[in-house]
């Protein structure tokens, strides 16, 4: 199927990890794409490509993918990593982008 | 610095169309994708579709086929999505996004342009 699934939220502590992970049948096929998104404010770029990090973007951000699933993981969460995440990718022909539906993050 | 300012909020009525405008800087037009996406209230991102700056071609996600053109100038190095039969659904903020590739992430996003349709 041509979709990304998210799970709605996800809740730590500070301190603790979080895993944010994005499924779909299309995901082996193509890379994977991680934002964030701030309230009022417009997403930023995390990572890229499955697994690489923005120069700008913290070391405690990584991300992952093993079969159908792609992973956004938060080393050390600090209250300002609260926000809504989102992954993107494609459909099975690569010929779309598509968004996942989104993670609320809270801390 | 690299930028995309967008134009300003607007307001249309039910079956009006918009013209939104996406003006980059601190780089050249034609070496990446754009891409527009949507944001409806207290929602998720949604992609509309996607221009080749260097070529003018254009890929649109089905949903939106047949409303929606975007275009660019590369003498201004402005891109532009117009929706056109507007529906109180498609309220919202719409975003412009670049990147290097077609299926790439998006590594510079315009700061929004809010959309509201009403009847």
């Amino acid at each position: 199927s041509s979709e990304l699934t998210q799970p709605p939220s996800v809740s730590v502590s500070p301190g603790q990890t979080a895993r944010i992970t994005c499924s779909g049948d299309a995901v082996p096929k193509h890379f994977t794409y991680w934002y964030r998104q701030r309230p009022g404010q417009a997403p930023v770029l995390l990572i890229d490509k499955d697994v690489q990090r923005p120069s700008e973007i913290p070391e405690r951000f990584s991300g992952s993918a093993s079969g159908t699933t792609a992973t956004l993981t938060i080393s050390g969460v600090q209250p300002e990593d609260e926000a809504d995440y989102y992954c993107q990718g494609a459909d099975s022909t690569g010929s779309y982008t598509l968004f996942g539906g989104g993670t609320k993050l809270t801390v | 610095q690299v930028q995309l300012v967008q134009s300003g909020a607007e307001v249309r009525k039910t079956g009006a169309s918009v013209n939104v405008s996406c003006k980059a800087s601190g780089y050249s037009l034609s070496t990446h994708y754009m891409h527009w996406v949507r944001q409806a209230p207290g929602q998720g991102l949604e992609w509309m579709g996607i221009t080749n700056p260097k070529n003018g071609k254009t890929s649109y996600a089905q949903k939106f086929q047949g409303r929606v053109s975007m275009t660019r100038d590369t003498s201004t190095s402005t891109v532009y999505m117009e929706l056109t039969s507007l529906r109180s659904d498609d309220t919202g903020v719409y975003y412009c996004a670049r990147a290097p590739k077609d299926t790439e992430g998006m590594d510079v996003w315009g700061q929004g342009t809010p959309v509201i349709v009403s009847s």
